[in-house]
């Protein structure tokens, strides 16, 4: 069975711009969560998606948002790039997303904002 | 709210000596406790969880952790350390009910192994 898998593994913006990043979860996982690594902040919990709805929120500005598709794949985007939005964004998967499930991570995209 | 405190950012063990990662959490209610280890260039894979049960729980490639209600700790062991053990571990927390699925991660151990 696949793993999960985040296309781009790597991008390059500048301050202003936004990005779009993708998330494919394994194959019949419903819930797809986004985290967010940074070396000052750590691992950050952006949003979680189950059946195409925004299920469960962190505490992030609102230039940040997702999206879930019919499918389960999801997206991330962020718009008005800052200097700190530069990290590691990891999605996560899982079978219905419940308490205590296992999550299975993708290897991440490295976003660096010039 | 929940949170998780990991004691120690860096730990430096010889190949063959006994690792020892702390992890000590704060929930106002009995938490889900999670490692997880993250080798560079990578995404995390679960080591090993706590949800309810036997206390002392055993996770993969030989690790096991201990949970301590009364400690609030959830320490991660393992008897013999290898040199493919060197990574990064994060300890995590999530609440124990219905779709809580949102992890609360410490900032990390990064583990060193040496010859």
């Amino acid at each position: 069975k696949a793993g999960v898998t985040q296309t781009p593994r790597y991008l390059i913006k500048t301050r202003g711009q936004q990005v779009t990043l993708s998330c494919s979860p394994i194959s019949g996982h419903r819930s797809v969560s986004w985290y967010q690594q940074t070396p000052g902040q750590g691992l950050q919990f952006l949003f979680e998606y189950f059946s195409e709805t925004q299920r469960n929120k962190g505490n992030f500005p609102g230039r940040f948002s997702g999206r879930q598709f019919s499918n389960s794949r999801s997206e991330m985007n962020v718009s008005t790039l800052e200097l700190g939005d530069s990290a590691l964004y990891l999605c996560a998967s899982s079978l219905e997303g419940l308490a205590g499930a296992e999550q299975f991570f993708g290897p991440g995209t490295r976003l660096t904002v010039l | 709210a929940q949170s998780v405190t990991q004691l120690g950012s860096h730990v430096s063990v010889s190949e063959g000596a006994l690792v020892l990662l702390r992890c000590n959490y704060s929930s106002s209610v009995p938490p889900y406790l999670f490692w997880y280890v993250q080798y560079p260039n990578q995404g995390l894979q679960l080591l090993l969880k706590y949800t309810t049960g036997a206390t002392l729980v055993k996770g993969i490639n030989g690790f096991e952790a201990e949970f301590k209600k009364s400690e609030t700790s959830f320490h991660l062991t393992k008897p013999s350390a290898h040199m493919s053990d060197a990574a990064e571990y994060f300890c995590a927390v999530s609440r124990n009910t219905g779709t809580a699925s949102k992890l609360t991660f410490g900032t990390g151990t990064r583990l060193q192994v040496t010859l």
